[in-house]
């Protein structure tokens, strides 16, 4: 079957400070892969997505690339700010108009 | 960029009323929608997908006759929480899935803003 595993939080880092949130996968075909960021009291946003092997997302400073040998798809920043505190979820998806498998999502808090 | 709504952003009831939750998908239509829940600090839990034109599909353990949802239209998806109880307090989210336009890659899916219920 379908799921993502995501390292659990809550994560704290100083401003500045170097991310990385852990996102493995298992699923029976090719799936695509996202991370969604949820903000406090809001829905989720897409941050970045990588539809194939060896794709990489990124926004925002944000990076993801799509790693089939290792199923994994880890989330970085290089430095973070005080405004990308919020919650971050990994999902995947197999095919157009197919169900979501999110993972149970990172808090990220960081401080000045 | 697509957009959904989902109307009430958080709605307060009294045990044993009917709450309606509303999506819509504002610039896109959308022939499959989501509904999830999630408690504080968890992950979202996937209810039910809500398609056009048909009954929706409840996962295991969602009780069909509690959280009734309608999708009439392409853009519009309605989820009642009916005779709401306590336990039934969460954060409801919708969404709707935009075709990514062929091939196998997933489409992008569009989360509403949430609706926040609590039952008193």
């Amino acid at each position: 079957g379908n799921s993502v595993t995501q390292m659990e939080g809550p994560v704290t880092l100083s401003e500045e400070a170097f991310l990385t949130i852990n996102c493995t996968y298992t699923a029976t075909g090719y799936p695509s892969l996202f991370w969604y960021v949820q903000y406090p009291g809001e829905g989720l946003q897409l941050l970045l997505k990588a539809t194939k092997a060896d794709d990489k997302g990124s926004n925002k400073g944000f990076e993801a690339t799509y790693r089939k040998e290792t199923t994994s798809f880890h989330l970085e920043k290089g430095s973070v700010q005080v405004s990308d505190s919020a919650v971050y979820f990994c999902a995947l998806s197999e095919s157009a108009g197919n169900q979501f498998y999110f993972g149970t999502g990172t808090s990220l808090t960081v401080i000045p | 960029g697509a957009v959904v709504s989902q109307h009430p952003s958080w709605v307060i009831c009294k045990s044993g009323t009917s709450v309606k939750i509303e999506c819509r998908s504002l610039d896109f239509q959308a022939t499959t929608m989501f509904w999830y829940r999630q408690f504080p600090k968890q992950s979202l839990m996937l209810m039910a997908t809500s398609n056009e034109g048909s009954k929706a599909t409840y996962e295991q353990g969602v009780e069909k006759d509690k959280f009734l949802i309608n999708h009439a239209s392409l853009t519009l998806s309605t989820l009642t929480v009916t005779s709401a109880h306590p336990e039934d307090s969460s954060f409801y989210i919708c969404s709707a899935h935009r075709d990514g336009g062929g091939g196998r890659a997933a489409g992008e899916l569009f989360f509403g803003e949430g609706s926040r219920l609590t039952v008193l």
